[in-house]
């Protein structure tokens, strides 16, 4: 069972530019979750989506959005790219309409950095 | 406010010696989940163990072991004769039980184990 996909692996981009990243969850899973890790605010919680419908949303400016697809693949958007977007983004999916029973697995994650 | 509080910055260790991970959480949920990931160099969070709640039996899974005791709201986790390929940063996480924390995890700040030969 493949497990949950996050492409690219690496980006570089320019301040002032917009990135858009992916996320294909655990076959089945239908709920995917994004988080950022940067070294000064560790892992913080962006958004979580469930059926195509974001459900909860962190404490981030409206620069930072997402999407979800009907085959439950997730995207993420950072318009108007700062220096301090630069982070490891990470997703997770999880079966069970995202209960935290049913646990979250990650991805590998997207390390952006911005110059 | 920070939920989950990992006070332990880094931990270093020699080979085959026992380390401790501390891990206290605050929640008003009467259910709520723990968990523990690690994070090697590679990035990806790897699921190590999850309790809910409810279940406050602490147990061993080959080298790991926990200690959930809802009293203290701790959740420390266990490595018994570490290895090198422990080195990795372990995480604590908290995620509450009600429909709009769903998909939601509230991590620690992370330990950093480094293990020597």
């Amino acid at each position: 069972k493949a497990g949950v996909t996050q492409t690219p692996r690496y980006l570089i981009k320019t301040r002032g530019q917009q990135v858009t990243l992916s996320c294909s969850p655990i076959s089945g899973h239908r709920s995917v979750s994004w988080y950022q890790q940067t070294p000064g605010q560790g892992l913080q919680f962006l958004f979580e989506y469930f059926s195509e419908t974001q459900r909860n949303k962190g404490n981030f400016p409206g620069r930072f959005s997402g999407r979800q697809f009907s085959n439950s693949r997730s995207e993420m958007n950072v318009s108007t790219l700062e220096l301090g977007d630069s982070a490891l983004y990470l997703c997770a999916s999880s079966n069970g309409q995202g209960r935290p029973n049913y646990g979250y697995t990650f991805g590998s994650g997207t390390r952006l950095t911005v110059v | 406010a920070q939920k989950v509080t990992q006070a332990q910055t880094e931990i270093s260790v020699v080979e085959k010696e026992d380390v401790t991970l501390d891990c206290v959480y605050e929640t008003r949920d009467t259910t709520y989940y723990l968990f523990w990931y690690k994070q090697p160099p590679s990035g990806e969070l790897v699921f190590l163990i999850r309790r809910n709640s409810f279940d406050e039996q602490n147990e061993i899974s080959g080298r790991y072991s926990w200690n959930f005791q809802k009293s203290t709201s701790s959740f420390n986790f266990t490595i018994t004769a570490s290895q090198v390929v422990d080195s990795a940063v372990y995480f604590c996480a908290l995620s509450e039980a009600g429909a709009d924390s769903w998909g939601k995890l509230q991590f620690g700040a992370g330990t950093q184990v480094v293990v020597t030969p």
